[in-house]
């Protein structure tokens, strides 16, 4: 059982380029989230999507697009990366309750 | 995001102490969690409390829900090495979001 999955796991970009970070729950969860980690900040949630086809802006959205692909998918994609993105990015999901199951991390630094 | 104050930052243990950090705002929560993150991996949710005023174990952790609802706490007991890692609070309203706190980094006394 995976879990909560999330690729790539370290990625160096540089300032302008973009990407797409990928997410994928075989939990059955309705409910995804991205959150960035930052020292000191604490989990900040960048978006979420509560269902299938509905997705929300979180506390920092500025700067990041995301796509609930299917049930299981959640990506979030910076189209233009800059060094204030620099951080950890958590994928997470959960099917109600309060338990959020979070995937591994994706290590990112823009230069 | 509301805002949670989680105290201390960073703490040192030795092996067999007890230790607490707590987790206070200016806001109401319904519920508040307590979450550990180890090196290179995603939090995970150590215990759930759901009242003011409940007090919940979970081995030798044990957490309390303030009566204002506005605080909580984490104790863990007679500390062991494996309890290093990055403890977080993390406070839900009725819309379902959490809030989280910034963290106390846990780490052994050489």
């Amino acid at each position: 059982n995976a879990g909560v999955t999330q690729t790539p796991k370290f990625q160096v970009l540089k300032t302008g380029q973009s990407m797409t970070l990928q997410c994928a729950q075989d939990m059955n969860h309705n409910s995804m989230y991205w959150y960035r980690q930052d020292p000191g900040m604490g989990l900040r949630l960048i978006y979420y999507s509560a269902s299938e086809g509905t997705t929300d802006k979180g506390e920092v959205p500025n700067g990041y697009n995301v796509s609930r692909l299917n049930k299981r998918e959640f990506s979030l994609r910076l189209e233009s990366a800059a060094p204030s993105q620099t951080s950890v990015y958590f994928c997470a999901s959960r099917e109600g309750g309060v338990t959020l199951h979070f995937g591994n991390g994706t290590r990112l630094t823009v230069t | 995001g509301q805002q949670l104050n989680q105290s201390p930052q960073s703490m040192f243990i030795q092996e067999g102490e007890d230790v607490s950090m707590n987790c206070t705002s200016s806001s109401i929560f319904n519920t508040w969690l307590w979450y550990k993150q180890d090196p290179g991996e995603g939090p995970v949710l150590l215990i759930a409390l759901y009242k003011a005023g409940e007090l919940t174990s979970n081995g030798r952790l044990t957490a309390q829900f303030g009566i204002t609802r506005k605080d909580s706490f984490l104790n863990i007991s007679a500390s062991i090495p494996s309890d290093v890692g990055i403890y977080f609070c993390a406070g839900q309203r009725g819309d379902y979001k959490l809030s989280f706190g910034a963290g106390t980094t846990v780490t052994v006394r050489a």
